[in-house]
């Protein structure tokens, strides 16, 4: 069966570090990843996506991901995080030719960034 | 404004009591579904519907219904709640299911089932 797995539950960082959460599937074929951000209270929003070309997509609010098909992985990345960015992120994938349109979520990680 | 609307945002109920939380879009999107999010489970899909009158079970369809009379609303019916459907429920709807378009989320539900 399909799964995505996020390596990070609990990430806790300070203003100006840097972020990278893992993200790998277990899935052979053509996929389609996102990146999805939760702020507080809020529902999911769109952070990034990728579906074909080049492997390093760059998303919303200076977020980037790169998706490696030798390692099944699809990590975020952001060079210096913001207090603003204090969120839960869930990656998600779905089959390349999806007829039932079901995203498989990871667990979710949670980042607190310290002022 | 695009959205996906539903209703109510907080919900506290007792058990056997039917409910239904109601979601409507209006990006004239073809596929809609609701999850469920649950800590350290993420998000479970429990049913999906492709078009009007077409829907499906999802991961975890046990104790819910939906129904699809019409492509802006896909309403979630839990005849008789039970404790363990206490959650934070997402519809979210997208233009077709073919994974080529994101999925847009409504604010969620947050469920009680006392």
């Amino acid at each position: 069966a399909q799964s995505v797995s996020q390596h990070n539950h609990h990430v806790i960082l300070s203003e100006a570090a840097s972020l990278e959460l893992g993200c790998n599937y277990s899935y052979g074929g053509t996929v389609n990843l996102f990146w999805y951000v939760q702020y507080p209270g809020q529902h999911l929003q769109l952070l990034l996506k990728y579906f074909s070309g080049d492997p390093l997509v760059k998303g919303i609010k200076g977020f980037e991901a790169e998706f490696i098909k030798s390692k099944f992985s699809f990590n975020l990345r952001k060079p210096s995080v913001q207090w603003s960015d204090t969120a839960e992120y869930f990656c998600a994938v779905i089959h390349g030719s999806s007829n039932t349109g079901k995203l498989i979520f990871g667990q979710g990680t949670t980042l607190q960034v310290k002022p | 404004e695009a959205q996906v609307t539903q209703n109510p945002r907080y919900l506290i109920t007792v058990t056997g009591k039917k409910l239904t939380v109601t979601c409507s879009q209006n990006m004239n999107h073809e596929y809609m579904s609701w999850y469920r999010q649950d800590p350290g489970l993420g998000l479970r899909q429990i049913y999906y519907s492709m078009n009007v009158e077409v829907t499906d079970k999802g991961d975890v369809p046990e104790g819910y219904k939906v129904s699809r009379k019409e492509k802006r609303n896909f309403p979630l019916i839990l005849e008789s709640p039970s404790p363990n459907q206490t959650s934070l429920y997402f519809c979210a709807s997208s233009l077709d299911a073919g994974g080529n378009s994101p999925l847009h989320f409504g604010n969620g539900t947050r469920l009680t089932v006392t």
